[in-house]
């Protein structure tokens, strides 16, 4: 069964790091996306990706964070300069099309900014 | 305001009973989805169900059915002859459809502990 991929499970950087988060849609998906979720809180939405450009993004999804699709398989989020509250769970998801589709998560990358 | 809410934290459960999981929505919107994902301890999010707006039955899927009522606004999870492998957090989503980037909004989860 085809299932979203994230590398790597889980990354340490120091505060005021460059950090790219990778991710692996599934392969006729369309619809991309970013969620991250803080240590015991919610799932929180941070962006969203099609055909190219950003669809929508959060109030969360500041200056210091980029999406890329660099090629026909890999959706990466970069942040620039890393703070400490950035450290949380990051998901990837992705969904076929948008109406009514479910959206398929990644296993999360696990970021802790020191 | 909250656009969805779980107000069990916590809930405990016996093996091979059922348990009902909360969840309650706030849209304007005719046209949404609701979802129900489960997080084991692991923490990946593993998608269990999903109820659209205009569906005219209950969603089912296994031991998992969705209670949907949509004038109360209401997407309840039940999950029948609970498993001890059940045991994780379940996080209740809505996404609404029109004008937006068809984005999942979460509620703060519940925690199902399946006692033996």
């Amino acid at each position: 069964e085809p299932e979203v991929t994230q590398t790597p499970s889980h990354q340490v950087t120091q505060m005021g790091q460059e950090v790219i988060l990778r991710c692996v849609p599934i392969s006729n998906h369309l619809y991309f996306y970013w969620y991250r979720q803080i240590l015991g809180q919610k799932v929180e939405f941070l962006v969203s990706f099609y055909n190219n450009e950003i669809s929508e993004k959060s109030e969360i999804f500041d200056d210091q964070f980029s999406v890329e699709r660099p090629d026909g398989s890999n959706f990466t989020l970069k942040i620039r300069s890393t703070k400490l509250e950035d450290s949380a769970m990051y998901f990837c998801a992705s969904s076929e099309w948008s109406g009514g589709e479910t959206q398929y998560f990644g296993p999360g990358t696990r970021l802790l900014v020191l | 305001a909250q656009k969805i809410t779980q107000t069990q934290p916590g809930m405990f459960v016996q093996e091979k009973e059922a348990v009902t999981l909360d969840c309650t929505y706030d849209t304007s919107d005719p046209s949404y989805g609701l979802f129900w994902y489960k997080q084991p301890s692991s923490g990946e999010m593993i998608f269990l169900i999903y109820q659209g707006s205009y569906d005219q039955q209950n969603a089912t899927e296994g031991r998992y059915s969705l209670n949907f009522q949509k004038a109360r606004k209401s997407a309840n999870l039940v999950i029948s002859a609970s498993q001890l492998g059940d045991s994780a957090m379940y996080f209740c989503a809505m996404r609404e459809v029109p004008g937006s980037s068809y984005k999942l909004i979460f509620g703060s989860g519940t925690r199902l502990l399946v006692r033996p």
